[in-house]
Formats: structure tokens, C-alpha cells, sequence
């Protein structure tokens, strides 16, 4: 059974924290890593696809990275604002198999 | 391009009705899935089609789940029979190239009485 696993859960933090969450998958047969952000009565949309070990992707105040030996990668947010508001999904693909998603990590940013 | 559309957005229905929802893609992508979402959960991958041809149908939840994408433009996702446990967010997405990243619907949310 293929699982992606984020942690955690949920977090609370303040304006102006920086903040990381984590995604693991099973690393034989790895194929691709996506990262999206779902906010409240929004569809969700893509940050990150990311294929090869050791790579780092940014999008203003967001990054993550990807460790596809060990099955892990992290996406960071640096000085939070509340519109970063949302759920993160990770969701990863090995051979021929559909993009499987995490339960993702909720974060709330408090002004 | 106004990008992924699903119709209807919600649908309440009694136990035991048929549901259809319908997902219009991005135009020049020719792959078009489908995925639930329940609360606390992830999106589920429920099957999908790269142009009309279904290529996975076997993680759709029971035999009361089909899906079609008559000409590969438009799919159709039909829930026979439903049962109070298939309210869910429906989720349709499409993409170009595998592992290229997907677009969203909005989603159809689904209660059945």
C-alpha cells in the first residue's frame, strides 16, 4: 500500500513566524513530488513538482525540498500572513501509479 | 481559458437516487481525473482518463461508480443507488503531462440524505 504521510496534522501560528511541515512516501519506485494549497471554498492549486533528489523549489515565501532516498520532503514558509491561510497537500506519484495524496497539514495564521 | 469547471457545485439528494456530476477540463489537457475528498482526509483517487480511454477504473469505490469522457472533452462521474456514505467533496482535475502538476475544480459537494 502506497501511503503519503504529513505532519502534522494542524498548526496555529503567528503573523510574521516562519514555519515548516513534512511529507513522507516511500522511496522505491519514486517518480514525482507535488505540493499544492487548498484554501476554504477554493480549488486546490499547485506549488511545487519536484522529480529529483536534492531538489529545492521557492515561490516567493515559500520553498520546499525534496529527499527522494529517504522518502521525505519539507516545505517552508517564511514569515507567515494570514493569507497563507490553508491546507497543504502533498501528494507523490511512483511507476505507474495515479498522484496519491496526504491527509495535509492545516495551517491558520494569526494576525 | 477559464480553467476547470464541475457542475452542480452542491447536490443534496435522498438515499437510493442517482447523482451525475460533470467536469469540464482545461481544452488542450488530454488527461482528466477524478478524486474524493472526505472530512479530515485527503483526495482520494477514485479513476481516470488520458483522452476518452479510461486507463484506471479499478479504485472506483463499488460497481455503483462510473465514469465517461464521451470524444475526450467533457467526463461524467454517475453514483447509482447512493448511500448517505458517499457524501463527499467530487473533485475533477486535468492535466497535460504526467507528472506534470493537475488543475482543479471547484469540486461538487455531495449530500445524501
Amino acid at each position: 500500500i502506497l501511503n503519503v504521510e504529513q505532519s502534522p496534522q494542524s498548526l496555529h501560528v503567528q503573523e510574521g513566524d516562519s514555519t515548516n511541515f513534512t511529507c513522507s512516501f516511500p522511496s522505491s519506485n519514486f517518480y514525482a513530488l507535488h505540493w499544492y494549497r487548498w484554501e476554504t471554498a477554493k480549488s486546490p492549486e499547485a506549488l511545487f513538482v519536484m522529480t529529483l533528489n536534492g531538489d529545492e523549489k521557492k515561490k516567493g515565501r515559500i520553498s520546499a525540498t525534496l529527499n527522494t532516498k529517504e522518502g521525505y520532503s519539507y516545505l517552508y514558509i517564511k514569515g507567515s500572513q494570514p493569507e497563507d491561510s490553508a491546507t497543504y497537500l502533498c501528494a507523490s506519484l511512483w511507476g505507474n501509479t495515479p498522484l496519491v495524496f496526504g491527509k495535509g497539514t492545516r495551517l491558520s495564521v494569526i494576525a | 481559458d477559464t480553467g476547470v469547471s464541475q457542475d452542480p457545485r452542491h447536490k443534496i439528494t435522498k438515499r437510493g437516487q442517482n447523482v451525475t456530476f460533470r467536469c469540464d477540463p482545461i481544452s488542450e489537457h488530454n488527461r482528466l481525473y477524478w478524486y474524493r475528498q472526505t472530512l479530515g482526509q485527503g483526495p482520494e483517487f477514485l479513476t481516470y482518463f488520458q483522452n476518452e480511454a479510461q486507463l484506471e477504473k479499478s479504485r472506483l469505490l463499488s460497481d455503483r461508480f462510473s465514469a465517461e469522457r464521451p470524444k475526450g472533452s467533457f467526463s461524467t462521474l454517475e453514483i447509482q443507488r447512493t448511500e448517505q456514505g458517499d457524501s463527499a467533496m467530487y473533485l475533477c482535475a486535468s492535466s497535460y503531462l504526467r507528472p506534470g502538476e493537475l488543475f482543479f475544480g471547484e469540486g461538487s459537494r455531495l449530500t445524501v440524505l
